[in-house]
């Protein structure tokens, strides 16, 4: 089936660990996003790529890196520089980058410090 | 921070009633789009509307845009209890386009 697979569903990390979350698609999107959500909250966009070998910080990029060296994997690396990093988080995809096109969302990542 | 503001906050109906939730955004926008989330699960496209139309209709869903009034609503008629899940407004701002803002979303809860 195509779609959005992000693993790990959830993913415990110590105070000053580095960890990766993992996002694949297989729908052939150029376009690969990825957001943080807060409880009660609406989501924020953290990075994107347009296009692979290619992406941009987003609203809230500072403690996180990216890379996309694949067409269909955009994985998320959320660093010790990450302050409060306790969140879901939300890969998505899109045919080409731009709000015309529909975003289809992964089932996301629950991260928690311990 | 964020472009769209839902309200209301939650919203709490019986199957068969209509639920209406409304999005209030500050800056002038490409287009405004609804999705919904069910509880700890990832986003669901629902509907676009661009910023040249008024109304547009897919099935129980009807979406209206007033961009003179910078708000949009979402109407869900004759709810069902598959439709409980939080709704969120995203809207696409003309001068940073393609970073879609999504609010804090009406948490829509329908009972049997």
């Amino acid at each position: 089936d195509g779609g959005i697979t992000q693993s790990p569903k959830y993913l415990f990390r110590k105070e000053g660990q580095n960890v990766t979350l993992s996002c694949e698609q297989n729908l052939n999107h150029d376009a690969m996003y990825w957001y943080r959500q807060d409880p009660g909250q609406g989501l924020r966009l953290i990075y994107y790529s347009q296009i692979v070998n290619d992406f941009q910080k987003g609203d809230i990029a500072e403690g996180y890196s990216v890379s996309r060296e694949k067409k269909e994997s955009f994985p998320l690396t959320v660093t010790s520089a990450q302050k409060n990093p306790t969140a879901f988080y939300l890969c998505a995809s899109s045919t080409t980058y731009g709000s015309r096109n529909t975003i289809y969302f992964g089932e996301g990542s629950w991260l928690t410090v311990v | 921070s964020q472009q769209g503001e839902e309200d209301p906050q939650a919203l709490s109906i019986q199957e068969g009633e209509n639920a209406t939730m409304n999005c209030s955004y500050k800056t002038s926008i490409n287009n405004l789009q609804w999705y919904r989330q069910n509880s700890g699960r990832g986003l669901v496209h629902l509907i676009l509307i661009r910023s040249n139309e008024r109304e547009k209709h897919s099935g129980r869903l009807r979406v209206t845009l007033d961009t003179s009034k910078k708000s949009s609503s979402l109407l869900i008629t004759a709810s069902r209890a598959a439709d409980t899940a939080s709704y969120f407004c995203a809207t696409d701002p003309v001068d940073s386009w393609g970073k879609l803002q999504f609010g804090a979303g009406t948490q829509v809860v329908v009972t049997p």
